[in-house]
C-alpha cells in the first residue's frame, strides 16, 4: 500500500497564478484533512472532509478551496496565489473516528514569489 | 474548544540522556491525546496515543508518555536518546463532537553525541 500520496512535491508559483495539489489514500479511510505547515506555528488545518461528499472549513481556510472528488481522493486549489501561502502542505486521513490515527502524506513545498 | 502548548520550540540532549518534552492541553471534555514525529523533509508519523485506556502509554521507538489529567499535561519520555531520534515531536489534541486535531507549534530534538 502506498499510503498517502501528493503531488506535487514542490512547486514554485508567481502571486496571482492558481494550482491545485492532489492527495489521494489507498486505506478506504473516510475523513481527509490538508493542512499547511509553517516555520514555529506547527500544524493548522485548511479544510477537512469528514466523509465523501462533505467538504468543511479548519482554521485557516481563506484563499483556498477543496474537492472530495471520490473516497480516494481530495484536491486543495489555490485560486490566486499569494506569498502568504508560501508554506509546506500536508494531506492527511483517518477512519473518521475521535481515537484515530491520522496518516499524512509526505508534503508540497509551495512558494509564491 | 482545545489547544495544546508545548513547552520549549528546542531541546538539546546528549545521546544516551534522557528525553523530556512537555505538552499541556486544554480541553472542554474528555481529551483524546497523540504524539506525533517528524523527521527532516518528511510528513508526520504516530508515537503514540491515548484514548483513556491507561494513562502511561507506550510508543514505537522506546517512547511513551503519561497523562495526568490533573496537571492537563501528556509529556514524552524516552529513557535513552539516539541519534536517530533527531526529529521535530508535535503533541496534539482530539476533542468535543469532531475528530479533528489541535496540534502544538512543535519541538525540534537535537541529539548530540
Amino acid at each position: 500500500n502506498a499510503g498517502v500520496t501528493q503531488t506535487p512535491k514542490f512547486q514554485v508559483l508567481k502571486t496571482g497564478q492558481s494550482m491545485t495539489l492532489q492527495c489521494a489514500q489507498d486505506m478506504n479511510h473516510n475523513s481527509m484533512y490538508w493542512y499547511r505547515q509553517d516555520p514555529g506555528m506547527g500544524l493548522r488545518l485548511i479544510y477537512y472532509s469528514a466523509s465523501e461528499g462533505t467538504t468543511d472549513k479548519g482554521e485557516v481556510p481563506n484563499g483556498y478551496n477543496v474537492s472530495r472528488l471520490n473516497k480516494r481522493e481530495f484536491s486543495l486549489r489555490l485560486e490566486s496565489a499569494a506569498p502568504s501561502q508560501t508554506s509546506v502542505y500536508f494531506c492527511a486521513s483517518s477512519e473518521g473516528h475521535r481515537t484515530d490515527t491520522q496518516y499524512f502524506g509526505p508534503g508540497t513545498r509551495l512558494t509564491v514569489l | 474548544a482545545q489547544s495544546v502548548t508545548q513547552l520549549g520550540s528546542h531541546v538539546s540532549v546528549s545521546e544516551g540522556a534522557l528525553v523530556l518534552l512537555r505538552c499541556n492541553y486544554s480541553s472542554s471534555v474528555p481529551p483524546y491525546l497523540f504524539w506525533y514525529v517528524q523527521y527532516p523533509n518528511q510528513g508526520l508519523q504516530l508515537l503514540l496515543k491515548y484514548t483513556s485506556a491507561a494513562t502511561l502509554v507506550k510508543g514505537i521507538n522506546g517512547f511513551e508518555a503519561e497523562f495526568k489529567k490533573s496537571e492537563t499535561s501528556f509529556h514524552l519520555t524516552k529513557p535513552s536518546a539516539h541519534m536517530s531520534d533527531a526529529a521535530e515531536y508535535f503533541c496534539a489534541v482530539s476533542g468535543g463532537s469532531n475528530y479533528k486535531l489541535t496540534f502544538g507549534k512543535g519541538t525540534l530534538l537535537t541529539v548530540n553525541p
